[in-house]
C-alpha cells in the first residue's frame, strides 16, 4: 500500500523567503510527526498531531515555524523567513492510534536549502 | 526519556552476523527498547522493539541484558543493503510518550 509521502522532496530558498512542506500520511493514521534532521545528526522532534489537535510542538525551534492539520489527514510545516540555520531534511512520520507499539512511518523527508 | 549509547561506526563483512550494540543504563521499568534504521536518502524506518524478553523478526533479532542496562541488535546474516544508521530508542509507552528522541545512532558499513 501507499506509504507516507512529502512534497516537494527538494526546496531551495532564499534567505528571508517562506516556505511550506507538505506530508500525506498514510491513510487512517491518527498521528502524524515532523522531525528535523541536520547534516550527520539524528532526526530532532518538532512536533506531533492526534488528529487535527496538536498536542507537543515543544520541538519547533522558534515562532518562524509553524505546522497545522486542519483535518486530520494531510499536514504542512511552514517556515517563515526562512534562515540559513533551517537547511536541514525535514521528516514527516504518521502512526496507527492503536498499535501497541506505536511504530512511526517515515517519508522520505523534504530537503530544505537556504541560501 | 533515558538516553542511549552507542558506537559511532562498526564495519562488517556481507554475509556475516553483525551484532550492535546499546547501553541505556538509566532505563526504567517501563521503557521500551526500540530500534530503527535509516539507510541512505530515506527516513528511519523501525527493525525491531522488545520490553524484557528477547525477540526476533524476520528483520532482525533484540537481545536485551538480563538487568535492561544493554541491548544487542542482532543482524543474522548482514546485506549491502543493511548498510544504514542504526538507532537504539527508549520509549515510555505507559507512559504515552509519542516522539522519537534519537541519537547519534551507529554507522553500518557492509564490505562485500
Amino acid at each position: 500500500g501507499a506509504g507516507v509521502s512529502q512534497s516537494p522532496r527538494y526546496k531551495v530558498a532564499k534567505r528571508g523567503q517562506d516556505v511550506a512542506l507538505r506530508c500525506d500520511p498514510i491513510s487512517g493514521h491518527v498521528s502524524l510527526f515532523w522531525y528535523q534532521q541536520a547534516l550527520g545528526q539524528g532526526p530532532e522532534f518538532l512536533t506531533y498531531f492526534q488528529n487535527e489537535a496538536q498536542l507537543d510542538k515543544s520541538g519547533l525551534p522558534s515562532d518562524r515555524f509553524f505546522a497545522e492539520r486542519p483535518e486530520g489527514s494531510v499536514s504542512t510545516l511552514k517556515i517563515q523567513r526562512t534562515q540559513q540555520e533551517d537547511s536541514a531534511v525535514y521528516l514527516c512520520a504518521s502512526s496507527p492510534w492503536r498499535e501497541v507499539h506505536n511504530e512511526q512511518f517515515f517519508g522520505p523527508g523534504t530537503r530544505l536549502t537556504v541560501l | 526519556d533515558a538516553k542511549t549509547t552507542q558506537p559511532n561506526s562498526m564495519e562488517s563483512n556481507e554475509e556475516e552476523p553483525v551484532h550492535l550494540p546499546c547501553n541505556h543504563s538509566t532505563i526504567s521499568g517501563t521503557d521500551y527498547i526500540h530500534w530503527y534504521r535509516q539507510l541512505p536518502s530515506q527516513g528511519p524506518e523501525y527493525v525491531i522493539h522488545g520490553l524484557t524478553s528477547n525477540v526476533n523478526n524476520r528483520m532482525a533479532s533484540l537481545a536485551i541484558a538480563e538487568d535492561r542496562k544493554s541491548s544487542t541488535l542482532i543482524l543474522h546474516r548482514a546485506t549491502l543493503r543493511d548498510a544504514a544508521v542504526y538507532y537504539c530508542i527508549l520509549r515510555d509507552l505507559i507512559q504515552g510518550a509519542q516522539k522519537l528522541v534519537f541519537g547519534q545512532g551507529t554507522r553500518l558499513t557492509i564490505n562485500p
